[in-house]
């Protein structure tokens, strides 16, 4: 079964810096995808930035982009220039190629400082 | 932009009473799924629905679960005899499309307390 694993239960930026949230996965699929969502107080779910595992290219979406390491089944957000909207939980999330449900991490809290 | 929509947003029920929390999925989406999240832990999955009929569903999607959709536009979930343990805000989701990287549209949750 597949696994994902966000290894920081919280992190904190101050405004306007660089963060960089962690994500794993196990998987013996050769095709899938990534994602990441972005749950604010309200718990609203947002995708924030998704990735197909056959490109190479990291995804990239405004300040936010994925350092994506196939290899070592590595998933990393980094948002630049954060700003206070940016506080939330941030969900890894896996989903396979034709694969019905997106299995998630437990989620890390971001924290922005101003 | 369309949206999924959820009724009602915070629902508080007795253990052992049904509970139907309600979905009106995106209208040319053609999946559509109910996800459960216990405060302060992970998303999970409970049950995909496909051309009328279940087409995956997890552990947690016992006997006391069930889903429906009773018309063109709505999406229910039943819970036949809550528990204390079933507290949690359940989120519905629909998509177009399995393959690709097509986006899961969230509702904005259901909270769900029992008492």
């Amino acid at each position: 079964a597949q696994t994902v694993t966000q290894s920081q239960p919280e992190m904190s930026v101050q405004e306007a810096e660089t963060v960089t949230l962690s994500c794993t996965y196990d998987t013996s699929e050769s095709d899938y995808y990534l994602f990441w969502y972005k749950q604010p107080p309200s718990r609203q779910m947002i995708l924030v930035i998704r990735q197909e595992a056959y490109k190479q290219q990291n995804a990239t979406e405004n300040r936010f982009s994925v350092n994506f390491q196939k290899a070592a089944k590595s998933f990393s957000l980094k948002i630049s220039d954060s700003q206070l909207g940016d506080a939330a939980m941030y969900f890894c999330a896996y989903r396979a190629e034709y694969g019905n449900k997106l299995v998630f991490g437990a989620g890390t809290i971001l924290r922005v400082k101003s | 932009e369309p949206e999924v929509t959820q009724t009602p947003s915070h629902q508080v029920t007795q253990m052992g009473q049904e509970v139907i929390l309600r979905c009106v999925p995106i209208s040319n989406h053609l999946y559509f799924y109910w996800y459960r999240q216990i405060l302060g832990q992970k998303v999970e999955f409970l049950v995909s629905f496909y051309n009328n009929e279940i087409s995956e569903k997890s552990e947690i999607f016992d006997d006391q679960f069930s889903v429906e959709r009773p018309d063109g536009s709505n999406f229910t979930l039943k819970i036949r005899s809550t528990k204390l343990e079933d507290s949690a805000m359940y989120f519905c989701a629909s998509t177009t499309e399995l393959a690709g990287g097509y986006e899961q549209y969230f509702g904005p949750g259901t909270r769900l307390t029992v008492t």
